[in-house]
């Protein structure tokens, strides 16, 4: 069973335009949701991360926005840039340190 | 600089041979983990260390073994490597669990 889940798989945005990424999770006790980014042939990077104490998490052009009650979250990058064409990957942990991703969404900016 | 390295970075192995792969951090980090990358499964856990002979089962476990005799190392150890543990494995680290480091991968082929 996935526990961390991912939507959409894939993601066109064109330059300047907000783009919502999708997570939901299963385990309530999870109490750590960071997002990674990872460009072609490098590896996952810590990109912005929330705890459930906070409903939002701001870090320039990214946003989270936590919703504990439905276990959903989602990742805002406004006014993206070609540059931040990469695979974001929402990611959980709890007790255990044990850092549980998704699958990804692959997103790309068109200039 | 905080790094975590990984060797090598490319193998490609003959079905039934023994692999190991090896990993060190220089920032005494007591977490550290194994996980394999493979295209559309996100990142899947397969071993987690708390510290030296501190370690433990992740979600894919079956086909690995690790070793862990010093803070800074972590070794994966696949006896009889199979086809299906083709994959690109990433090694990481963190300090009580939360900014999870990573080092830039070992891309496995097994033939």
């Amino acid at each position: 069973q996935q526990q961390v889940r991912q939507s959409p798989q894939s993601l066109t945005v064109w330059e300047g335009e907000t783009a919502i990424l999708n997570c939901s999770y299963e385990d309530s006790t999870f109490d750590y949701f960071p997002w990674y980014w990872q460009f072609p042939r490098e590896s996952p990077a810590l990109l912005i991360a929330i705890r459930p104490v906070s409903n939002k998490k701001e870090d320039g052009r990214f946003t989270i926005f936590f919703n504990k009650r439905e276990k959903k979250l989602s990742l805002h990058i406004t006014d993206s840039q070609p540059g931040d064409s990469a695979t974001y990957f929402c990611a959980a942990s709890g007790v255990g340190y044990k850092l549980t991703f998704g699958t990804g969404t692959s997103l790309l900016v068109d200039p | 600089d905080m790094k975590v390295t990984q060797m090598p970075r490319y193998l490609i192995k003959r079905m039934g041979e023994n692999v190991l792969l090896e990993c060190g951090q220089d920032m005494s980090h007591e977490t550290m983990y194994w996980y394999r990358q493979d295209p559309g499964l996100g990142l899947q856990l397969i071993y987690i260390s708390y510290d030296v002979d501190s370690n433990s089962e992740g979600d894919i476990p079956k086909g690995y073994r690790v070793s862990r005799k010093k803070r800074e190392h972590f070794s994966l150890i696949l006896d009889s490597a199979k086809t299906n543990q083709t994959s690109v494995y990433f090694c990481a680290s963190s300090l009580s669990g939360r900014e999870v480091f990573f080092g830039k991968g070992t891309r496995l082929t097994v033939v």
